[in-house]
């Protein structure tokens, strides 16, 4: 089956850094997407990765492992706007039509204190 | 500015009734989803396009219907028949389905509902 799990919640303070872990099982792998959603608000999106490695983009970097079905999106100096949830994607490489579609983890909540 | 809309953002129904929700889209994208968001739960998947007069059914279709008469447009119809249809629904679009960092774009959603 396909499954990603991912923290339900997480707490950090403001000017940290905080680790949100995704595991994956799928029948495919095609790329790994984070999303960030405040409350009420569409997601939008934050990082991409297909090889092995970090990518990094201003204070977010998000590392994949494929070996391991694993990736984490790490933030550095927290700030306050960054409470929201964050979303963990795989896009599938199933066959036929449902190839290409993303399989959505439930998402972490960040909650960032001062 | 090119985006995907939707409207509208709240939307209140009677149980029994259909309802319609919009998505346009200016980014010229072939591709096209529609979601539904619960609490506690991640996105799932209610149908798909890749093109123009072509749709298919994601994970959790059943009382839902959609048509793509049109490039830019992905109305979603949620009928009488879908048994628990309050939900927080997002409409999104992507270059094409299949290969690439081709991230997918997400309308500010419609919150719908029924009573």
């Amino acid at each position: 089956g396909q499954n990603i799990d991912q923290p339900t919640e997480m707490t950090a303070t403001e000017g940290a850094i905080v680790q949100i872990n995704c595991t994956y099982q799928t029948s495919g792998f095609n790329g790994l997407f984070w999303y960030q959603q405040h409350a009420g608000e569409a997601p939008t999106f934050l990082s991409y990765n297909v090889l092995d490695g970090l990518e990094e983009k201003g204070r977010f970097s998000s590392f994949l492992s494929r070996s391991k079905g694993y990736s984490y999106l790490l933030l550095k100096e927290l700030q306050m706007k960054d409470s929201a949830s964050y979303l963990c994607a795989v896009r599938d490489r199933g066959y036929g039509g449902s190839q290409g579609n993303l399989i959505f983890g439930k998402g972490t909540k960040l909650s960032v204190k001062p | 500015d090119g985006g995907i809309t939707q409207s509208p953002k709240y939307l209140f129904r009677k149980e029994g009734q259909n309802v319609t929700l919009s998505c346009e889209q200016n980014l010229n994208h072939d591709a096209m989803y529609w979601y539904r968001q619960d609490p506690g739960q991640g996105l799932r998947l209610i149908y798909y396009s890749q093109i123009v007069n072509d749709f298919q059914k994601g994970d959790i279709a059943e009382g839902y219907s959609v048509s793509r008469e049109k490039k830019e447009s992905f109305p979603l119809t949620v009928t009488s028949a879908q048994k628990n249809p309050t939900a927080f629904y997002l409409c999104a679009s992507s270059i094409d389905r299949l290969a690439g960092k081709n991230e997918q774009f997400f309308g500010p959603g419609t919150r719908l509902t029924v009573l």
